[in-house]
């Protein structure tokens, strides 16, 4: 089975960025996603297709992909960026989560 | 908008099957395929499969294979998810999402999310 690895938590203070990582067997071959997930809701897409932000997703949130890791950049942190942050990509039609990454903004 | 809103929280004994509805709202309903993922507590996501309500055609898990049934109405505007031989193991929230695919080439995201259907697996 396909697997995306990510650090269990990273911390960052206020305005500072932020920096999460997703590693896996030749992910520069496939498109990641990232979704953003606060306490007691549902994920909401922040990254799709390694660059590109959604709508609505604010300018300080950027991705990048180079070699086999995945990047999601927080430029600026907000206190309401605290979340759960998840990687999700495609590996033979089959749909992979890496093990989420909690960001505290301390 | 686009929304999916999906059926209330379960409570099923060791054995039992459970049925989860998510209804579509917003968007034309058979255009996109709807996945289903679940959510044990503390832990990350973990795919089951989609069905498209096109045509009915689904793909699971190989780890739900057997257990797992997707169905769609499409007079409804609504997919469901049938999970038998529940274990304790399989409490969970359990999440329907919307495929959006992006422009020219790549790959789908999930785009929105359901609210969540809580199921508890307990003797």
């Amino acid at each position: 089975s396909y697997d995306l690895t990510q650090p269990p938590s990273v911390s960052v203070s206020p305005g500072q960025t932020g920096i999460i990582t997703c590693s896996g067997d030749k992910l520069e071959d496939k498109h990641v996603c990232w979704y953003q997930q606060k306490p007691g809701q549902s994920p909401v897409v922040v990254i799709y297709q390694n660059t590109q932000r959604p709508s609505g997703i604010p300018e300080r949130f950027s991705g990048s992909t180079s070699g086999n890791t995945a990047t999601l950049t927080i430029r600026g942190t907000q206190a309401l960026d605290e979340a759960d942050y998840y990687c999700q990509a495609w590996d033979s039609s089959i749909v992979v989560f890496g093990g989420g990454t909690k960001l505290t903004v301390l | 908008q686009v929304q999916l809103v999906q059926s209330g929280p379960e409570m099923k004994k060791p054995g039992a099957s459970v049925k989860i509805s998510c209804k579509a709202s917003g968007y034309t309903f058979v255009r996109y395929t709807l996945h289903w993922m679940r959510q044990a507590p503390g832990q990350s996501h973990e795919w089951m499969g989609w069905i498209n309500p096109g045509d009915g055609n689904t793909k699971y898990s190989r780890k739900f294979w057997g257990r797992v049934t997707l169905t769609r109405d499409t007079s409804a505007n609504s997919v469901y998810l049938e999970l038998g031989s529940l274990r304790p193991e399989d409490t969970a929230v359990y999440y329907c999402a919307r495929a959006q695919v992006p422009v020219g080439i790549g790959s789908p995201y999930f785009d929105p999310w359901g609210q969540g259907t809580l199921v508890t697996v307990s003797s």
